[in-house]
């Protein structure tokens, strides 16, 4: 069965460092992958996809993600973290095959401090 | 595109009372997910349709949990005798084609008294 880890629950960094926010996967062959974020009181939108092919893969609001295979990894960064990125980040995966049930990891909660 | 639209924003009820909540997908998408999200946790999987028909439900659900599609169009979810523990959010999602990509609604928060 597919799953998706998030190691880090809760991350604080300051306005304008960068930002890195991991995630490792299980899936038996290549999946897709997602991150998508949550801004209080907000439904959940999507930030960036992996499908195939290029294995860097930019996002809306200067957001990347880059797909490790052998680390069965897919961390997201940010280069320069805004104050109005403070959200809860989510990471999940699909099936390539089939209906493409999605995952979700148990998110991190980022906090952006002045 | 009017996005993914749920009903009620939130319910508060009685243990034991029945609830439903109404899910209206993105009109050309055919498939729709019901996904349950507790505090501190990410959405966890609940059911899945494509167009009409049910085509997995999650282990997560007891048998006071139906959700109907029918005609393929919105969708609604069902909780009889309701619970404490049945207090979350309930998001929806729709996608279409094969990438897997869900457009949620802003969820119904259900709280159980």
């Amino acid at each position: 069965a597919q799953s998706v880890t998030q190691p880090d629950i809760h991350i604080t960094v300051s306005e304008g460092a960068s930002l890195e926010l991991r995630c490792n996967y299980s899936y038996g062959a290549t999946p897709y992958l997602f991150w998508y974020v949550q801004s209080p009181g907000q439904g959940l939108q999507l930030l960036l996809k992996y499908f195939s092919g290029d294995t860097l893969v930019q996002g809306i609001k200067g957001f990347e993600a880059e797909f490790k295979i052998s680390q069965s990894s897919f961390n997201l960064r940010k280069p320069s973290v805004h104050w109005s990125d403070a959200a809860e980040y989510f990471c999940a995966v699909a099936s390539s095959g089939g209906y493409q049930k999605v995952t979700f990891g148990t998110g991190t909660k980022l906090q952006v401090i002045p | 595109d009017t996005g993914v639209s749920q009903n009620p924003r939130h319910k508060i009820t009685k243990r034991g009372q029945n609830v439903t909540f109404r899910c209206d997908p993105i009109s050309e998408h055919n498939r729709l997910y019901w996904y349950r999200q507790t505090l501190g946790q990410g959405p966890e999987f609940l059911t899945y349709f494509q167009n009409e028909a049910q085509l997995e439900k999650s282990r997560l659900l007891s048998d006071r949990f139906s959700a109907e599609r029918p005609k393929g169009s919105f969708s609604t979810l069902e909780i009889q005798r309701t619970e404490q523990g049945d207090s979350a959010m309930y998001l929806c999602a729709s996608s279409l084609g094969l990438d897997g990509e869900l457009f949620f609604g802003e969820g119904s928060r259900l709280t159980v008294l």
